[in-house]
């Protein structure tokens, strides 16, 4: 697509719930990354993709975060059993390449919300 | 870990002035700086890229500066405007291997007309 697309844009939940966010990237982009931005807080990293793998999940904050990528594109996050601690803003990003000079395209995010 | 600063945390100016705020990093390991543009309800936007110790990029009325030996960068806005009005971020790569970048928490720059 011509840019990143997130989906939803809003979500709002019953803890204890599972939900599921979409990440669809820009054609062609292999790397893709999820960030969550928590009130008060920064950006902070939670998984990285290239392809289909994700070498980097380093930043997922409990088993009860998950994330795939199938056919190097769309993408999908779950949070299961949500908690209050869990609402922030869930960004997706894609890059053309993987060097350190290769920066974002974001999409615009999924607000979520556990009450 | 990265620690990743952004000063100030916030900033109020009046339309036509000029601003600047700050990024610092660890002057050790740098590989290169990313700054982005974040505007409410939208998409974090990418600025510059800089690589190199006295690099100095230009976009219109913002431009950046980096020092690498002390390990900080300046965001200049010129004539600031309503719609400079965001959040920015600078961010830096965690390793020389893939670009996972390391956000500071942003300068949140609001502007009044």
């Amino acid at each position: 697509g011509a840019g990143v697309s997130q989906s939803p844009s809003n979500k709002v939940t019953e803890k204890g719930k599972d939900v599921e966010l979409r990440c669809d990237p820009i054609s062609g982009h292999t790397a893709l990354y999820w960030y969550r931005q928590s009130l008060g807080q920064g950006l902070e990293f939670l998984i990285y993709f290239q392809g289909n793998s994700a070498p980097d999940k380093s930043g997922l904050p409990s088993d009860r975060f998950s994330a795939e990528r199938t056919g190097g594109s769309v993408s999908t996050l779950t949070i299961q059993r949500t908690q209050q601690e869990d609402s922030a803003v869930y960004l997706c990003a894609s890059s053309s390449g993987t060097g350190t000079i290769y920066g974002y395209t974001f999409g615009s995010g999924t607000r979520l919300t556990v009450v | 870990i990265l620690n990743v600063e952004q000063s100030p945390q916030s900033l109020h100016v009046q339309e036509g002035d000029s601003t600047n705020f700050t990024c610092s990093f660890p002057s050790s390991n740098f590989y290169a700086l990313h700054w982005y543009r974040w505007e409410t309800a939208k998409s974090p936007e990418a600025l510059f890229v800089m690589t190199l110790n006295g690099d100095e990029k230009k976009k219109g009325r913002i431009s950046a500066t980096l020092n690498t030996k002390e390990g900080y960068s300046y965001l200049y806005i010129k004539g600031s405007q309503p719609e400079d009005s965001a959040t920015y971020l600078c961010a830096l790569p965690m390793n020389s291997g893939y670009s996972t970048l390391t956000f500071g928490k942003g300068t949140m720059l609001l502007v009044s007309p």
